[in-house]
């Protein structure tokens, strides 16, 4: 079945800027997705592009998608501590059955 | 806009007991998706549904675990016979007619 994989931990600098990778296996996702979860807290959609885009900027934050080796990866610039969160990476085809990885925990030391 | 809300946020069950864990979608959305999470893990899908149909269920145990969603009301997912192992946040998601989630504050569900 589809799968989807990201490192576990990440630890950046205040004022850094933190790259959070996945993979994934599914050729066919149409949708890729990076949510945001606070401790206690449900998840938070930070933004998602589609299969046929290479990139996506909002803000501080850059979305790259390599579609042939199937990785996504999420830029935040200027690292804050507010930052710190679990960060999902989640694909699906046509919007059924999203897979979501195992999630990145960011640690923003000061 | 209210978002997806979620009820209860805790609950609490002995073993044995049922318990009913409510979602109620943001205004508009007719796709609901279950999820649990296990402490430090990430979300599995469960099953998504839309109105008093259950479009993908492949996610579910295959026993004690039923979700339906009516045409009035919220979604309910309910557990019956609870174990330890059940003990885990459920969140449910929404969505309309493009692809974006969105996740209710869950419910945490313990088992005693």
């Amino acid at each position: 079945g589809e799968d989807v994989e990201q490192s576990l931990f990440l630890s950046v600098r205040e004022g850094d800027s933190s790259v959070i990778n996945c993979t994934y296996t599914d050729s066919s996702s149409t949708y890729l997705y990076w949510y945001k979860q606070e401790p206690g807290a449900g998840l938070q959609l930070l933004t998602y592009i589609f299969s046929n885009m290479d990139m996506k900027q909002d803000q501080r934050l850059t979305v790259l998608l390599n579609k042939k080796d199937k990785h996504l990866s999420l830029r935040i610039a200027d690292t804050q501590t507010g930052d710190s969160a679990i960060y999902f990476c989640a694909e699906t085809v046509y919007g059924q059955n999203f897979v979501f990885g195992p999630g990145t925990r960011l640690s923003v030391l000061p | 806009n209210a978002g997806v809300m979620q009820n209860p946020r805790h609950l609490v069950r002995r073993r044995g007991q049922e318990a009913r864990l409510r979602c109620s979608p943001m205004k508009g959305h007719s796709h609901v998706y279950w999820y649990r999470q296990l402490p430090e893990e990430g979300l599995k899908f469960m099953v998504y549904l839309q109105k008093e149909n259950i479009i993908d269920e492949s996610g579910m145990p295959k026993e004690r675990f039923s979700a339906e969603f009516p045409k009035e009301g919220p979604s309910i997912l309910r557990i019956q016979q609870v174990v330890r192992g059940d003990s885990a946040a459920y969140f449910c998601a929404s969505s309309g007619s493009n692809y974006e989630q969105f996740f209710g504050p869950g419910t945490r569900l313990t088992v005693l």
